[in-house]
């Protein structure tokens, strides 16, 4: 079955580190970009970070750079972002991402992995 | 940043019906404008992509139109399991994603 499934979410202090997962199967995973987008509760969408399929090349919103770290290992089929210094507001849903052209466009989305921030 | 602006925020119909669901882009975005649903506790679904393409499995009764600054998603006759969320999305600089239409039975 052709899939992706995150993992790692949970509750966290503010200013602590979380390290989310993401695993594929059913596709080749190293010919694709790969995103995480996430969804605070009853809000709509955002784009978090991005990852070329070499993992040459990443990218990241203004509101987290310098703050998480995307990564891949095309061997294992696995995404990963590491997040520090987390603050209430990446209180989400933290989905990984299939982009199916190269240029932002999201075909194949796992379910998500919650992420909570609070004391 | 392109902004993306959905309306209206919620639409009230009954099932059989036609929905119509707009998204304006602050400036153009050519046709690079996809949509997706989400259903409550489920991940974002592709429906359309290039503003009037058919994504993989997405039944005929959706269809998108639209090119520039002005797109509409069509259901043409509500099933029970369109009730949901549609976001619209512009991929023509960089990304963003619209605010959302909720889809609610009336």
């Amino acid at each position: 079955e052709v899939q992706l499934v995150e993992s790692g979410g949970g509750l966290v202090m503010p200013g602590g580190f979380l390290r989310l997962s993401c695993t594929a199967s059913g596709f080749t995973f190293s010919n694709y970009n790969i995103h995480w987008i996430r969804q605070a509760p009853g809000t709509g969408l955002e784009w978090v970070s991005s990852i070329s399929s070499s993992g040459h090349y990443t990218y990241y919103a203004d509101s987290v750079r310098g703050r998480f770290t995307i990564s891949r290992d095309n061997a294992k089929n696995s995404l990963y972002l590491q997040m520090s210094s987390l603050g209430a507001e990446d209180t989400a849903l933290y989905y990984c991402v299939r982009d199916s052209t190269g240029y932002y466009l999201f075909d194949l989305w796992g379910q998500g992995t919650l992420v909570t921030v609070s004391s | 940043e392109i902004v993306l602006t959905q309306s209206p925020a919620t639409l009230f119909l009954s099932p059989g019906e036609r929905a119509t669901l707009s998204c304006r882009a602050s400036q153009s975005v050519s046709s690079y404008l996809a949509w997706y649903q989400q259903r409550p506790g489920q991940a974002p679904r592709l429906l359309i992509y290039d503003a009037s393409n058919r994504a993989t499995g997405i039944p005929a009764r959706f269809s998108g139109g639209g090119s520039g600054t002005d797109f509409t998603l069509t259901i043409s006759s509500l099933e029970p399991e369109d009730f949901a969320v549609y976001y619209c999305q512009q991929r023509s600089s960089s990304l963003t994603f619209g605010g959302g239409t909720k889809v609610e039975i009336k």
